[in-house]
């Protein structure tokens, strides 16, 4: 089975970039979208088919994909976008989700 | 109003059986493919089923032969037949909207599922 490897958690400061990582064998070759969910709410899709950022949400939020790592880059971040962060790709009509991260804005 | 309502949760003795729904509103529900996620408490996301706007069905290992999705597009619902339940089944199940075969779109609140004796 296919597996998305994520850094438990991630620190960072008021206004500076956060950047968090996925894993997985060949990645770049898969599309990889990516999710928000704060404490008690249902996940948000933030990224999805690597770069593609949905209406309505912040520029701040983008993302790549290459190699064996997608990466959700959050610039200039906000004590709002304090949360669980997901990766999700596709293997053969199975849907995988990375183990998550959990984004601290100190 | 764009939304995804799931209904059905509740508790059940292991070895038992459960039907969720869940009811979309706002969209064209027939063109859509549709998912069922769930998370167990401090838990990450897993993927259960997913039922595609053709009516085919896909399930992970974990559940297959277990659980059996469905859809009534004139009712806009999905639904998730769970049977041989088992503790670890016990979770948060969201209703989810396919895009593009590769994402999630859209998310309801979810219906909680406790497996227990």
């Amino acid at each position: 089975s296919y597996d998305l490897a994520q850094t438990p958690s991630v620190s960072v400061a008021p206004g500076q970039t956060a950047s968090i990582n996925c894993s997985g064998d060949k990645l770049g070759d898969r599309y990889v979208s990516w999710y928000q969910q704060k404490s008690g709410q249902s996940p948000v899709l933030v990224i999805h088919e690597d770069d593609k950022r949905p209406s309505g949400i912040p520029e701040r939020f983008s993302g790549s994909n290459s190699g064996n790592t997608a990466t959700l880059t959050i610039s200039g971040t906000q004590p709002m976008d304090e949360g669980d962060y997901y990766c999700q790709a596709w293997e053969n009509s199975i849907w995988i989700f990375g183990g998550g991260t959990k984004l601290t804005v100190l | 109003e764009v939304q995804l309502v799931e209904s059905g949760g509740g508790l059940v003795q292991p070895g038992g059986s459960l039907r969720l729904s869940c009811v979309a509103s706002g969209f064209i529900f027939s063109d859509f493919d549709m998912h069922w996620v769930r998370q167990s408490t401090g838990k990450g996301l897993e993927w259960v089923s997913a039922a595609d706007a053709a009516g085919d069905t896909y399930y992970p290992e974990s559940v297959k032969g277990r659980f059996t999705t469905s859809r009534d597009n004139s009712k806009k619902s999905l639904y998730l037949q769970m049977k041989s339940l088992r503790a670890e089944d016990t979770a948060l199940y969201f209703c989810a909207r396919g895009r593009a075969g590769w994402f999630f779109d859209l998310w309801g609140r979810g219906t909680l599922v406790s497996v227990s004796s």
